[in-house]
């Protein structure tokens, strides 16, 4: 298996434009996770799906953020419009869902978004 | 994917030697914890989990250990190597019977091995 797949690997982009990042889950998984990675908050959660239904998005910084996921094999994270302090790794992770323990997440690369 | 390489505490070994990497965590409630490895230009990658009802548990190379009373969390890695270099994150679920989203990631430790 490729694992979890991101794109882009990099973003650069200005201020105001919207961005989209797009993640493949690992197939069979049934969980999806999107998390933003900065110095200063460290690994934080932003939303997570669980059979394609968005579960918990109290993470989404505001109403800038949002994320879909069409189909089990499909997510996208859209940030529109994007500001400077939205400059981070926004990580996917995927896991087998339910209450199964381990609960390991699979991290994809990453993507790294600099909005100038 | 980048992980956090400034203002995090840092923990530097001898090659060889052992390593002792700890975490405070937030929530007493927390009956899950699992250690996180990132490596530069990775996402974190499993390394190992602890439930709330035991206090250590064994993998290749390392040990996890949970002490419940002042709510810490340690990984131990034996005989430490180079690739064992990256930053380190600790994560508990908070509540009982919550479900994976309510995972809670620490702010990490950086492991520099010297060989």
């Amino acid at each position: 298996d490729a694992g979890v797949i991101q794109s882009p690997r990099h973003e650069v982009t200005e201020m105001g434009q919207e961005v989209t990042l797009r993640c493949k889950p690992i197939s069979g998984h049934n969980s999806l996770f999107w998390y933003r990675q900065t110095m200063m908050r460290g690994l934080e959660l932003l939303i997570y799906f669980n059979n394609n239904v968005p579960i918990d998005d109290s993470g989404m910084p505001e109403d800038r953020f949002s994320a879909k996921m069409p189909n089990a094999s499909f997510s996208t994270l859209k940030i529109q419009p994007s500001e400077p302090r939205d400059s981070a790794v926004y990580f996917c992770a995927s896991s087998l869902g339910g209450d199964r323990v381990p609960y390991e997440q699979y991290f994809g690369p990453g993507t790294r978004l600099t909005v100038t | 994917g980048e992980s956090v390489g400034l203002h995090l505490p840092t923990l530097s070994v001898q090659e060889g030697d052992n390593s002792i990497i700890n975490c405070a965590y937030s929530n007493s409630a927390s009956d899950y914890f699992i250690w996180y490895k990132q490596e530069s230009g990775k996402g974190p990658q499993f390394i190992i989990d602890i439930r709330s009802n035991m206090d250590k548990r064994q993998g290749q190379r390392v040990t996890v250990l949970l002490n419940k009373t002042v709510k810490h969390l340690s990984l131990q890695i034996a005989a430490t190597q180079p690739g064992d270099s990256a930053v380190y994150f600790c994560a508990e679920r908070w509540g009982y019977g919550g479900s994976q989203g309510n995972l809670i990631f620490g702010k990490g430790t950086k492991l520099s091995v010297k060989p």
